[in-house]
C-alpha cells in the first residue's frame, strides 16, 4: 500500500512549455485533489475530482487542466507554463468518514 | 469569508511544551485537523477533532477546540528536535466536495 505517489519530484520548465504532473493513489478513494503551496501561504485548491470521469475547478484553476479516467490516477496538466506557476504541487486523496486527506510527497516546479 | 489563521513562527527549547494556535472563521466546519510537514515532504495528518468535541489527546499531542471563539490549539508535550516542522491547521466545510481550508502553517523550531 503505497498511498499517494507523485512524479516527478522536481522539474524546471521554460516559459511556454507544457508538462503533466502525475498522481496515483492505491487506497480506492473517490475524492482526489490538486493543491499548490507557495511560501508562507496555505494550500490553494486547483482542481478536485469526486470520482472517475468527474472533475471541477477549485480556487485557482487558471492555467491548469485535469482528467480522471480511472479511480487511481489524477494527472494535472500545465499547457503554457508561466513563472507564476512556480510552486510546490501536492496531490491528495480523501478517506470518507473522517474526511481525512492523504497527501503525496509533492512536485517542486520552477518555471524560468 | 472562509479563513484560517496561524502565527508563522514558534521557537521552543527541547523538553518544553509547544502550543500552536489557530483561529478559523467558518462556524459550519465539520472536522478540524493538524497536519505536519517536514522539509521536502508532503503533509502528514497528525490528528483531527470532530467539531462537537472539546478536547482530544493522543500520546504527546493534545488538541483543544473552543467553538465559541473558533480557536483550535495543538499542544506537543516534551518537544523533541524531531518535532521541528511546519504545522498546518485546517478545517473541513460541508460542501459538494467537502472543502478543506488550510492555514498558512506555523514553523516550529526546537532548540537543543
Amino acid at each position: 500500500n503505497a498511498g499517494v505517489t507523485q512524479t516527478p519530484k522536481f522539474r524546471i520548465l521554460k516559459i511556454g512549455q507544457s508538462m503533466t504532473l502525475q498522481c496515483t493513489q492505491d487506497m480506492n478513494h473517490n475524492y482526489m485533489y490538486w493543491y499548490r503551496q507557495d511560501p508562507g501561504m496555505g494550500l490553494k485548491l486547483i482542481y478536485y475530482s469526486v470520482g472517475a470521469g468527474i472533475t471541477d475547478k477549485g480556487e485557482v484553476p487558471n492555467g491548469y487542466n485535469v482528467s480522471r479516467s480511472t479511480t487511481e490516477d489524477f494527472p494535472l496538466r500545465l499547457e503554457l507554463a508561466a513563472p507564476s506557476q512556480t510552486s510546490v504541487y501536492f496531490c491528495a486523496s480523501r478517506e470518507v468518514g473522517t474526511d481525512t486527506q492523504y497527501f503525496g510527497p509533492g512536485t517542486r516546479l520552477t518555471v524560468l | 469569508g472562509e479563513d484560517v489563521e496561524q502565527s508563522l513562527f514558534l521557537s521552543v527549547r527541547e523538553g518544553d511544551s509547544s502550543v500552536i494556535n489557530c483561529t478559523y472563521t467558518d462556524s459550519s466546519s465539520t472536522y478540524l485537523y493538524w497536519y505536519k510537514q517536514e522539509p521536502g515532504a508532503g503533509l502528514q495528518l497528525l490528528t483531527y477533532i470532530f467539531s462537537n468535541m472539546d478536547m482530544k489527546q493522543d500520546q504527546r499531542l493534545t488538541v483543544l477546540l473552543n467553538k465559541k471563539d473558533k480557536h483550535l490549539s495543538l499542544r506537543i508535550a516534551d518537544t523533541q528536535t524531531g518535532d521541528s516542522a511546519i504545522y498546518f491547521c485546517a478545517e473541513s466545510i460541508e460542501t459538494s466536495y467537502d472543502k478543506v481550508i488550510f492555514g498558512p502553517g506555523t514553523s516550529l523550531s526546537v532548540i537543543p
